[in-house]
């Protein structure tokens, strides 16, 4: 069963600055990896998937990267609407069970 | 505009069952694998069960097999989770989701807005 861990699990940060959330998995998984963000009282939202290409509406500043068991989510010149709780996730061929990591939680 | 809703929570006393309910607007669900995840009060994002298109392919997660039904009427749209023997553990929000998958990843989107389960005496 793979394992992910995200870090850190919170990162407070200004305006304008830039986040770099981390998600190790317990074996190579590479590029099966995906993000969501979920703001509070809402559902995940899809943000990355194939570890580096953005979903429909998001912003170019938000970028994926990483191979193997490490991946990065990176969000550039942040904005307070990007606070939100990050998960990333992997879906194993067979069975097909979802894994999640724990979240980090981005703070602006 | 793409939508799933979900319907069927509500509050149940320990050892009860409930039949969530999972609708498509805007889209045929009938095309779609559809997942069920769910969410503790301030808690992690836990997979529960997964069902394909014509519903022959069911997996659950082993945390909740035994206790869970998925399934799914295309006619109507819909795709169901019965849960029985509920503990105040099951207490969460339940979503559902559509499963998408590309040469790489399988991922989940769009995802319903929930509904909330608690378990309660």
């Amino acid at each position: 069963e793979i394992v992910l861990t995200q870090s850190p699990a919170t990162l407070s940060l200004s305006p304008g600055d830039r986040a770099t959330l981390s998600c190790r998995a317990s074996e190579s998984i590479s590029p099966y990896l995906v993000w969501y963000q979920q703001k509070p009282g809402q559902a995940p939202r899809l943000v990355i998937y194939d570890a580096s290409k953005r979903a429909s509406g998001i912003p170019a500043r938000v970028s994926g990267s990483g191979s193997g068991a490490d991946f990065t989510l990176t969000i550039s010149s942040l904005e307070p609407e990007d606070s939100a709780i990050y998960y990333c996730q992997h879906r194993g061929s067979w069975p097909p069970e979802y894994t999640f990591g724990q979240g980090t939680k981005l703070e602006i | 505009q793409v939508q799933l809703v979900e319907s069927g929570g509500g509050l149940v006393k320990p050892g009860g069952s409930l039949r969530l309910s999972c609708s498509a607007s805007a889209f045929a669900l009938s095309d779609s694998y559809v997942t069920w995840v769910r969410q503790a009060p301030g808690k992690g994002l836990e997979w529960i069960s997964y069902i394909s298109p014509s519903g022959s392919t069911i997996f659950s997660a082993d945390s909740m097999k035994g206790r869970i039904t998925i399934s799914r009427d295309n006619a109507k749209n819909s795709v169901y989770l019965q849960v029985d023997s509920l503990r105040a553990e099951d207490t969460a929000v339940y979503f559902c989701s559509t499963e998408i998958c590309t040469s790489g990843s399988c991922y989940l989107d769009p995802w319903g807005q929930g509904t909330l389960v608690t378990v309660s005496s």
